[in-house]
């Protein structure tokens, strides 16, 4: 069974600028999470979604981060713009609905914004 | 807002050694849970635990669940060098939500 698959892994961004990040949850996992992971720090949990609907959002800063999940499989995260502070490790995890415990992480994406 | 506070945040300890990881609240959580993350990689899952006072064992570790379900400890005995990595407690209350400590970061060393 394949994981769940996060690119890119690295990206280096200025300032100002856009920047999406890409997952792909484990076959059929209808949960799929957002996590935020700054350096020394645990996961914070962005947004969640049940197939195709976002079910928790509140700490999503919706003025420069969106989410979407259209067909309920993939799902883009996108920043813009991206701030200095933006910097850091976003990590994809995907669930069955009877399994919520059971979150499977992908590798993250690590952005440095410069 | 539920917290978790995990300690020490570092160890450094040599091959052989036995260590214990603590994860602490003043909430009660509905069940528990162990990760192990290295570097450049996201936490893999190691345990769950739901019951107070349960107690599950994975080769070398040992896991407790606080019997007010309000912390945890996780308990290596003779560490490996492979046993390096930062371990993270997370919670779930009452939502699905997982909230997670900052991690208790390990160093085994040969």
């Amino acid at each position: 069974e394949a994981g769940v698959v996060q690119s890119p892994r690295y990206k280096i961004i200025e300032k100002k600028q856009p920047v999406a990040f890409w997952c792909n949850p484990i076959s059929g996992h209808n949960t799929l999470y957002w996590y935020l992971q700054n350096l020394g720090q645990g996961p914070e949990l962005l947004i969640r979604y049940e197939n195709e609907e976002a079910v928790d959002d509140s700490q999503l800063p919706k003025d420069r981060f969106s989410a979407e999940r259209l067909k309920g499989v993939d799902s883009t995260l996108k920043i813009q713009p991206a701030e200095l502070g933006d910097s850091a490790v976003y990590l994809c995890a995907s669930s069955r609905w009877d399994s919520p415990r059971e979150q499977y992480f992908g590798p993250g994406t690590r952005l440095t914004v410069t | 807002t539920q917290l978790l506070e995990q300690s020490p945040q570092f160890l450094s300890i040599q091959e052989g050694e036995n260590l214990t990881v603590y994860c602490n609240s003043s909430s009660v959580f509905s069940s528990l849970q162990w990760y192990r993350q290295e570097p450049g990689e996201g936490p893999v899952l190691l345990v769950t635990v739901v019951t107070g006072g349960e107690v599950k064992k994975l080769k070398r570790l040992t896991f407790q669940f606080g019997d007010a379900r309000k912390d945890s400890s996780l308990h290596i005995t003779a560490a490996q060098p492979g046993d390096t990595g930062l371990y993270l407690c997370a919670g779930q209350g009452g939502s699905e939500k997982l909230v997670f400590g900052k991690g208790t970061k390990l160093t085994v060393n040969p």
